[in-house]
């Protein structure tokens, strides 16, 4: 199985700060790497796929890149809403796998 | 569009059997795999397997292979996530979400269920 390790697994940040999260492959998935928000007692919300595509309706303040087994979730500007715990997925093989999480909490 | 609505949380003994439901509204049931993902407290989620409405067609990742099965209702475009014999560990929040993307590498899961949290407790 590929292994999908995030870090880090927790972040304080204040409203308007910049923010950069990594999620690293255990082996090369190319460009096939998915970021998605987790917020408790709401459904999972896709932001970014095939690395750095903005799923429509997702703000541009989110931003994804990489390629590989190196890839980076950046929040430029973060708004109270923003606060979560966000995910990485690969979809370059089966078994799909995620990353840990990363909590994004308020300072 | 689309949305996913799930079945209400449970609570369970163990050896006792559980059916849960996700059901789909705003497209077309039949043309996506619906996937279920676990999330146990304090863990990753994780890819349990996925059904095709279409045909039954059923993928499990071989950590669930055994232990849950799959089945869906095209009839009510509802699929289901089943066990025979829980376990304490099998609590968790369990999602169904939608699989979109036809080729290999662009498939990404959108939406997603509400979730429904299983606890198995004596």
């Amino acid at each position: 199985d590929i292994q999908m390790t995030q870090s880090p697994p927790s972040l304080s940040a204040s409203v308007g700060d910049r923010v950069t999260i990594t999620c690293r492959a255990s082996q090369s998935v190319s460009s096939h790497l998915n970021w998605y928000q987790l917020k408790p007692g709401k459904a999972p919300k896709l932001l970014i796929y095939v690395a750095s595509t903005l799923q429509p309706g997702v703000p541009s303040r989110f931003s994804g890149s990489g390629s590989g087994t190196d890839f980076t979730l950046t929040i430029t500007s973060l708004q109270p809403e923003d606060f979560a715990t966000y995910c990485c997925q690969q979809s370059h093989r089966t078994p799909w796998t995620f990353g840990q999480g990363t909590k994004l909490e308020i300072k | 569009e689309g949305e996913l609505v799930q079945s209400g949380a449970e609570v369970k003994k163990p050896g006792e059997s559980l059916k849960i439901s996700c059901k789909g509204s705003g497209y077309t049931f039949t043309d996506y795999w619906i996937a279920w993902v676990r999330h146990m407290p304090g863990k990753g989620l994780e890819w349990m397997g996925s059904i095709y409405p279409g045909d039954s067609d059923t993928r499990y990742s071989p950590s669930f292979q055994g232990q849950v099965t799959l089945s869906v209702d095209k009839s009510i475009s509802t699929a289901f996530l089943q066990w025979s014999s829980l376990k304490a560990s099998d609590t968790a929040m369990y999602y169904c979400a939608r699989r979109v993307g036809n080729i290999q590498g662009l498939l990404r899961f959108d939406p997603w269920g509400q979730g429904t949290l299983v606890t198995v407790s004596s």
